[in-house]
C-alpha cells in the first residue's frame, strides 16, 4: 500500500533562515510527488511536483525539492524563510499504475519566526 | 472562472441525520475528488471519479456515497451521520483522463466544508 510519512509536526525557523520540511515515501514503481501549502481556513494550493527528469524541482513562492530516489524522499527546501511561509505544508503521492489516488502524508506545520 | 466551489461552508448535524456536500468546478476537468481532514491525520481519500458516471472509493469510504452524474458536479452524501465524520471536507479535481505524462498531477481544491456531527 502506498503511504507517506512526514515525520515533523512542527518546524521552528527563524526568518532569514533556509528551512527543510521533510517527507518520505512508500510507493511500489516511480510515483509522481507533490507538495501542498495550506492557509488558515483554506484550502490547499498546489505548490511544486516531480514527475520526471532533473531531481531538483521548483515552484512556486521560491520553493524547492530534491527527489531522492534511494531514500525515497521527497524533501521541501527554501533558502531563506519568510513570516509568511507561515503555514501548514502537505506531501502527497501518486502511483503510475492508473489508479488515480493521490495518498497525502499528516502535514508538517511550519512557523517562521522574525 | 469560480474554480471548486463547496457548499455549505459549514453544517451541524444531529446523529442519523443525512445530508449532502456539494461540489462543482466550472474548469472541465475530468478528474474529482473529495478529502477528509482530521487533524494528526492529513487528508484522506474518501471517493474519487475520473469522469461521469464512473467513481470509485478511497481510503475511508465508509458512510459516504458519490455519484458523477455531470462533468461539473461530484456531490457527497452522508446517509446517516456518525459523530465520527466530524471533519473538515475538501473537494478537489484535476484536468484531464490520463494517457499524458503527468496528467491529474495538479489537484485544486475547494475552501472546504466544517462538518459537526451531535
Amino acid at each position: 500500500a502506498q503511504s507517506v510519512a512526514q515525520p515533523e509536526d512542527q518546524v521552528n525557523v527563524a526568518e532569514g533562515n533556509p528551512l527543510t520540511v521533510k517527507c518520505t515515501y512508500s510507493v511500489s514503481g516511480n510515483p509522481y510527488l507533490f507538495w501542498y501549502v495550506q492557509y488558515p481556513n483554506r484550502g490547499l494550493q498546489f505548490l511544486l511536483k516531480y514527475i520526471t527528469g532533473d531531481n531538483l524541482v521548483k515552484g512556486s513562492y521560491g520553493f524547492e525539492a530534491e527527489f531522492n530516489k534511494s531514500q525515497t524522499s521527497f524533501h521541501l527546501k527554501k533558502p531563506s524563510a519568510l513570516v509568511s511561509d507561515s503555514a501548514l505544508y502537505f506531501c502527497a503521492v501518486r502511483d503510475r499504475t492508473g489508479t488515480y489516488k493521490y495518498i497525502f502524508g499528516t502535514g508538517t506545520r511550519l512557523k517562521v519566526l522574525a | 472562472n469560480a474554480g471548486v466551489t463547496q457548499t455549505p461552508k459549514f453544517q451541524v448535524l444531529k446523529t442519523g441525520q443525512s445530508m449532502t456536500l456539494q461540489c462543482a468546478q466550472d474548469m472541465n476537468h475530468e478528474y474529482m475528488s473529495w478529502y477528509r481532514q482530521d487533524p494528526g491525520m492529513g487528508l484522506r481519500l474518501i471517493h474519487y471519479s475520473v469522469g461521469a458516471g464512473i467513481t470509485d472509493q478511497g481510503e475511508v469510504p465508509n458512510g459516504y456515497n458519490v455519484s458523477r452524474s455531470t462533468t461539473e458536479d461530484f456531490p457527497l452524501r452522508l446517509l446517516s451521520a456518525a459523530p465520527s465524520q466530524t471533519s473538515v471536507y475538501f473537494c478537489a479535481s484535476s484536468p484531464g483522463t490520463g494517457l499524458a505524462e503527468g496528467a491529474y498531477e495538479k489537484l485544486f481544491f475547494g475552501s472546504g466544508t466544517q462538518l459537526s456531527v451531535l
